[in-house]
């Protein structure tokens, strides 16, 4: 059973340029998490997943980021006219859906992708 | 988003010595507790999962604690070392993982 498959794992953008981040989930998980680890800080959540479905985009800046999670393929967090700032490690991870019963239950992190803009 | 605190941000420890670090949050809507370990260039690799008040889970020298009640949990490392070296992170689930900044240990051999 793969774990959670991140790629690419490094990805250089000019500003204004598209960035194209991808998340395959563990087999059997539903639900995935976006986080954003800027340079010397901890995990910020980004934005939490199901398929076909955004549960929660709360900590998901407002403009030019946005983030899919279709039927079919991978979820994909997507970054448009990319600015400096934006430069920052971003984790994807992936669990069985969590409910009264499955909060036990553990969420696996991929390798993460590493953005720079320059 | 909830709010996670770790304390200490950064702790060094002599090989051989035992530590202990905290993770408060807050206890009202509280699911669950989940601890990782994070290396340098790697991913967050799951230690523990918490959900009962009282909770105790050891895995190895790492050993946890839970109070739902007050809102904390200590992670103890026994006889510390240097492949401890890490980040631990702790992150509360409200079917949403909150993550606390981390507490970094480095162990000194």
């Amino acid at each position: 059973n793969a774990g959670v498959m991140q790629n690419p794992r490094h990805l250089v953008r000019r500003r204004g340029q598209e960035a194209r981040l991808r998340c395959s989930p563990m087999k059997g998980h539903s639900h995935v998490y976006w986080y954003r680890q800027l340079p010397e800080e901890g995990l910020k959540f980004m934005v939490y997943l199901q398929k076909e479905n955004i549960i929660d985009e709360s900590g998901m800046p407002k403009e030019r980021f946005s983030a899919e999670f279709p039927k079919e393929g991978p979820s994909i967090l997507r970054i448009q006219q990319v600015v400096r700032g934006d430069s920052a490690a971003y984790f994807c991870a992936s669990s069985p859906p969590w409910d009264r019963r499955g909060f036990g239950t553990e969420a696996f992190f991929g390798q993460g992708t590493r953005l720079t803009v320059v | 988003i909830l709010n996670v605190e770790q304390s200490p941000q950064s702790l060094h420890v002599q090989e051989g010595d035992s530590t202990n670090f905290t993770c408060s949050f807050p206890s009202s809507n509280f699911y669950a507790l989940h601890w990782y370990r994070w290396e340098t260039a790697k991913s967050p690799e799951a230690l523990f999962v918490m959900t009962l008040n009282g909770d105790e889970k050891k895995k190895g020298r790492i050993s946890a604690t839970l109070n739902t009640k007050e809102g904390y949990s200590y992670l103890y490392i026994k006889g510390s070392q240097p492949e401890d070296s890490a980040t631990y992170l702790c992150a509360v689930n409200d079917y949403k993982l909150s993550f606390g900044a981390g507490t970094t240990v480095t162990v000194r051999a």
